[in-house]
This record gives structure tokens, sequence and C-alpha cells, in this order.
């Protein structure tokens, strides 16, 4: 069946240094790929999103490009701030009716 | 997007009690659907509740232990039942936005069972 993996941290970053959280795919046909995130105490929150090869979502400074050949829909950010703390979840949703596969999370701290 | 609310947003229960989770759309919407998030983890569906039809329920999930209702397009109730420590969690609920893929999710209802 569709799976999804990313790291799965804890991630503790410095403020203003580069982020990166890997995500990859496996699933049948096409699926579309997105990004939520949760902040402490807080529902899930859609980040961003991307519905087929190559396009590159993008929201609040984050972006994640889908790439087919790798499988992969990584998470980055050039200068992540303390508000960016939070864990992040990659998900798809698959083209032929499943409903959502969840990561498992990447819990990201950034420190000041 | 939707709005979503739910309610409550947190409830402390006793062992072998029954707690109703809300949960209100803003928007008329075909398909809504209840995860449960347990400490630490990531979300699991519990079941897909489809207004005029009877839920569909995951693997390990059955309907005397998560009855859902499901009464119109704006909302949903989920029950946890005879509820045990085990229990606790995250609960919540998402709705598919129209002519995409996309679910979009409630604030969530955070139980704690004693």
């Amino acid at each position: 069946g569709d799976s999804v993996t990313q790291m799965e941290g804890p991630v503790t970053l410095s403020e203003e240094a580069f982020l990166t959280i890997n995500c990859t795919y496996t699933a049948t046909g096409y699926p579309s790929l997105f990004w939520y995130v949760q902040y402490p105490g807080e529902g899930l929150q859609l980040l961003l999103k991307a519905t087929k090869a190559d396009d590159k979502g993008s929201n609040k400074g984050f972006e994640a490009t889908y790439r087919k050949e790798t499988t992969s829909f990584h998470l980055e950010k050039g200068s992540v701030q303390v508000s960016d703390s939070a864990v992040y979840f990659c998900a798809l949703s698959s083209l032929y009716g499943q409903n959502f596969v969840f990561g498992p999370g990447t819990r990201l701290s950034v420190l000041p | 997007s939707a709005v979503i609310s739910q309610k409550p947003s947190r409830d402390i229960c006793q062992r072998g009690t029954s707690l109703t989770i809300q949960c209100q759309v803003d928007s008329q919407v075909t398909m809504m659907f209840w995860y449960r998030q347990q400490p630490g983890q990531s979300l699991t569906l519990i079941a897909t509740a489809n207004q005029g039809s009877e839920a569909t329920y995951e693997s390990g999930f059955v309907i005397d232990k998560f009855p859902i209702s499901r009464p119109n397009l704006t909302f949903s109730t989920l029950t946890v039942s005879n509820m045990s420590p085990e229990d606790s969690s995250i609960y919540l609920c998402s709705v598919e936005w129209p002519n995409t893929d996309t679910q979009y999710f409630g604030p969530g209802t955070r139980l704690t069972v004693l």
C-alpha cells in the first residue's frame, strides 16, 4: 500500500538556520503531496501542496518540490524563526480514492 | 478553504464513561473524516463519515466503540464509548474540500481518560 517516510527528528536548529526535512513516498499512480504543520496544542494546518511532478508548493517561506524520479517532497526554508517550532507532517493523497496517508511527523525546535 | 470547529476543545473523563465530540464546518462538504492522534504519534484514520450513509471504519476501529453521526452536510459527531486510559488522545475531524483532494482539519479535541 501507499506509504510516507520522513526523518523523525527531533530537529533542533538555531534561528536563521537553513531547514530541510526529508520526505519520500511510495504510491501507485500519481498522488498529490502535502505538508501540514501542527503547532503546540493545535490541530493540523495545511502548509503547502503539490499535485503533479515538478510542481513547487510554497507558503510562509517554506518550499517543497514534487520529484517523481526520486519519489520525494522535501520541505525547505532558508531562514527559520523561533515561531516555526512545531511538528511537520508529510502526507499523500492517492488518485485512486485512498484516504490520506501521513508520515510519522518531524518535530522542529528553533532556538533563539 | 473551510473553517472547522470542534467541541469540546479538551476534556478529562473517568474510565467507563462516554464522550461525544462535535465537528462543525462553515460550508457544505460531502466527505468528513475522524482521526486519532495518540501522544507523540502521527494521525490514524478512524472512519469516513458521509452524509446519508453509514460511516466506513478503518481496520481496528468498530462502530460500538466509536459511533459516528452525520446528520447533514455541515456537522458530524464522534462518540468515544466506554473509555479507558488507552483512549487518551487528540481526536481530529477533517473535511475534503470539494473538487480537490485536500483535507482541512479542525483544531482537535484533547481527551484524557483517568
